[in-house]
């Protein structure tokens, strides 16, 4: 099994520009997130997902947008990339609420 | 809400015992452990829920203190592997929403 698999996992963008980081995992959970690291930050959450069709907002969901219209998939929008959006972004699932999060591998991000 | 985990970096010998600790301002449903090596994904410990037993996996065991709002990791024996950073999510029973520390960066030195 691959897991949760994330696409690009490198990306340089100029300020303004627009892209997709995209998100699928092939262990049939219901639970899906998206975190941002920062250097020293840890993890922050921006998105999660309790099922396909139902999203909600983390700690910072400011400048991102996120859809659900599959079990399988979870992308994150950003739109008017800024340079307060370079960070790794990682994106997890979990079969149960409050359950084990799996992480793909992440994607790098610079905005430039 | 973002938990507060002490200390922030920890330098060890092998075989020396190391506890990172977490603590929130909220009461809490279930505290999660991981463990981050440099250039990679978080990788799952264990968790402890509000009322469970104290959790083991070899030499690296937690506890969960539910009146005090705390946990902490205790590593005993320290291999070179133990090395990279500890994060403690916590969350509080409503969505699932896990919100993670800091972190703690343990070094083990040979």
């Amino acid at each position: 099994n691959a897991g949760v698999t994330q696409t690009p996992k490198f990306r340089i963008l100029k300020i303004g520009q627009s892209m997709t980081l995209q998100c699928t995992q092939d262990m049939n959970h219901n639970y899906m997130y998206w975190y941002r690291q920062d250097p020293g930050m840890g993890l922050k959450l921006i998105y999660y997902s309790v099922g396909a069709g139902i999203t909600d907002k983390g700690e910072v969901p400011n400048g991102y947008n996120v859809s659900r219209s599959t079990t399988e998939d979870f992308p994150l929008r950003l739109e008017l990339a800024a340079p307060s959006q370079t960070s790794v972004y990682f994106c997890a699932s979990s079969r149960l609420l409050t359950g084990e999060l799996f992480f793909g591998e992440g994607s790098r991000l610079t905005v430039l | 809400q973002q938990p507060v985990q002490s200390p922030q970096a920890v330098i060890l010998r092998e075989g020396e015992d190391a506890v990172i600790n977490c603590s929130s301002s909220k009461a809490l449903y279930s505290v999660h452990w991981y463990r981050q090596k440099h250039g990679e994904a978080p990788v799952f410990l264990m968790i402890l829920l509000k009322g469970g037993e104290q959790k083991g996996h070899e030499k690296i065991s937690a506890s969960f203190n539910e009146k005090k709002q705390q946990s902490s990791l205790y590593l005993t024996a320290s291999q070179l592997s133990y090395s990279g950073t500890y994060f403690c999510g916590t969350d509080g029973g409503s969505q699932g929403n896990l919100i993670f520390g800091k972190g703690t960066k343990l070094s083990v030195k040979p």
